[in-house]
């Protein structure tokens, strides 16, 4: 069954430092999501993706997260200067089409600590 | 603004039991319900989705879930646990994350234990 990918499975950064995340979304799959949960807290939703650009953002995703697809299967989300409170785990989603009927298939998770 | 509430953090439940987990959901419009699983270092896996009709749905592993519009609820059911269902178990609902329409909102989970 195909499933999403998530690399790395955990990842250890300084303050101020950037990181990226990558997903690899099933492969027939158009719309893409990041999401993340900090420890204790509810899942919260970052971002989608369509057609190479932002199809929306939550207030969370600020000017210091970027997403891309760089090539045809990747799908990845930056933090530019990474802050203590970006420690959570981030889970990338994708779904066959846009919607909120559509079911959004989930990654394992990358777990992100910020020292 | 639309907000998913799961009363319970974590539950115990013997092995062989019955269970039901609570979701409680505020949206204004009809709601698109989901119940998704997660074990240890996996993913999300979704259980099973509500969007209209029957309001008692059918899911994998053996749950199911009811809709009940006038309580506000969409809880998660299974007449006989098994050890393998100890996880983390999580309500979301779909429309209107954070001002947009693609995101999930999510409860903050539920705990499952099973004893044996």
């Amino acid at each position: 069954e195909p499933e999403v990918t998530q690399t790395p499975s955990h990842q250890v950064t300084q303050m101020g430092q950037e990181v990226i995340l990558r997903c690899v979304p099933i492969s027939n799959h158009l719309y893409f999501y990041w999401y993340r949960q900090i420890l204790g807290q509810k899942v919260e939703f970052l971002v989608s993706f369509y057609n190479n650009e932002i199809s929306e953002k939550s207030e969370i995703f600020d000017d210091q997260f970027s997403v891309e697809r760089p090539d045809g299967s990747n799908f990845t989300l930056k933090i530019r200067s990474t802050k203590l409170e970006d420690s959570a785990m981030y889970f990338c989603a994708s779904s066959l089409d846009r919607g909120p009927q559509e079911t959004q298939y989930f990654g394992p998770g990358t777990r992100l600590l910020v020292l | 603004a639309q907000s998913v509430t799961q009363p319970d953090i974590h539950i115990t439940v013997s092995e062989g039991a019955s269970l039901e987990l609570r979701c409680n959901y505020s949206y204004g419009a009809t709601p698109y319900l989901f119940w998704y699983v997660q074990s240890p270092g996996q993913g999300l896996q979704l259980l099973l989705k509500y969007f209209s009709g029957d309001t008692l749905v059918q899911g994998i592993k053996g749950f199911e879930a009811e809709f009940k519009r006038s309580q506000s609820s969409f809880n998660l059911r299974k007449p006989s646990v098994h050890w393998s269902d100890a996880a983390e178990y999580f309500c979301a609902v779909a429309g209107a994350s954070g001002g947009g329409a693609d995101g999930l909102t999510f409860g903050k989970g539920t705990h499952l234990i099973i004893q044996p």
